[in-house]
């Protein structure tokens, strides 16, 4: 199975600042890597999906880079709306896995 | 509007089986696939499995963790998704949110999600 690791598991911020969230596959995935937002007691919304392609109506502050085992999620702005918890998930192969998340608290 | 719904949640007890259903609307769902994640209290997202659209025969895929005890099927004549679970475990309390899995550039993303069902699995 591939595993995703994702760092910092917590991260404290305030508005307007620049965030960058980690994750690390533990095999090659190409690019085959989405990133979803989940806010407390909602269900997760996906931002960006192919490792860099922003879903459609999400906030082009949001961006995703990487290939192969390394990807970022940045934000480049951080909004009050955006403080939630952010999952990677790889769909190269079954089973499709996500990483462990990443809560942005202010 | 594309909408998921997500029911059949409940309390069981350990052994016991239970059947989610999660209703389409807005869309065709036999012409996507369709997946189940979970999250237990407080933890992260597991999926749980798939089943490809009606091209691809419905075929499904399984996490280890249910395979032989948890049966995705559907109906598409309700254009509904289930989730079958049998032999349920203490580890499989969780809230079951279905997805659907639209291809974009080559990719299958989970791009429209229910607002999930909440199983609890205690004696």
């Amino acid at each position: 199975d591939i595993q995703l690791t994702q760092s910092p598991s917590f991260l404290s911020a305030s508005v307007g600042d620049r965030v960058t969230i980690t994750c690390r596959a533990s095999q090659g995935i190409s690019s085959y890597l989405a990133w979803f937002q989940q806010e407390p007691g909602k269900a997760p919304k996906l931002l960006i999906y192919g490792t860099s392609t922003l879903q459609s109506g999400v906030p082009s502050r949001f961006s995703g880079s990487g290939s192969g085992t390394e990807f970022t999620l940045t934000i480049s702005s951080l909004q009050p709306e955006d403080f939630a918890t952010y999952y990677c998930q790889q769909v190269k192969s079954y089973p499709l896995t996500f990483g462990g998340g990443t809560k942005v608290e202010i | 509007e594309v909408q998921l719904v997500e029911s059949g949640g409940g309390l069981v007890q350990p052994g016991g089986s239970l059947r989610l259903s999660c209703a389409a609307s807005g869309f065709t769902s036999s012409d996507h696939y369709m997946d189940w994640v979970r999250q237990a209290p407080g933890k992260g997202l597991e999926w749980v499995g798939r089943t490809r659209n009606k091209v691809n025969s419905y075929t499904t895929e399984y996490a280890a963790s249910v395979k032989g005890r948890f049966t995705i099927s559907r109906d598409d004549s309700k254009n509904s998704l289930y989730l079958q679970m049998n032999s349920l475990k203490t580890e499989d309390t969780a809230v079951y949110y279905c997805a659907r899995s639209s291809e974009s550039r080559g990719y299958y993303v989970m791009d429209v999600w229910g607002q999930g069902t909440t199983v609890t699995v205690s004696s």
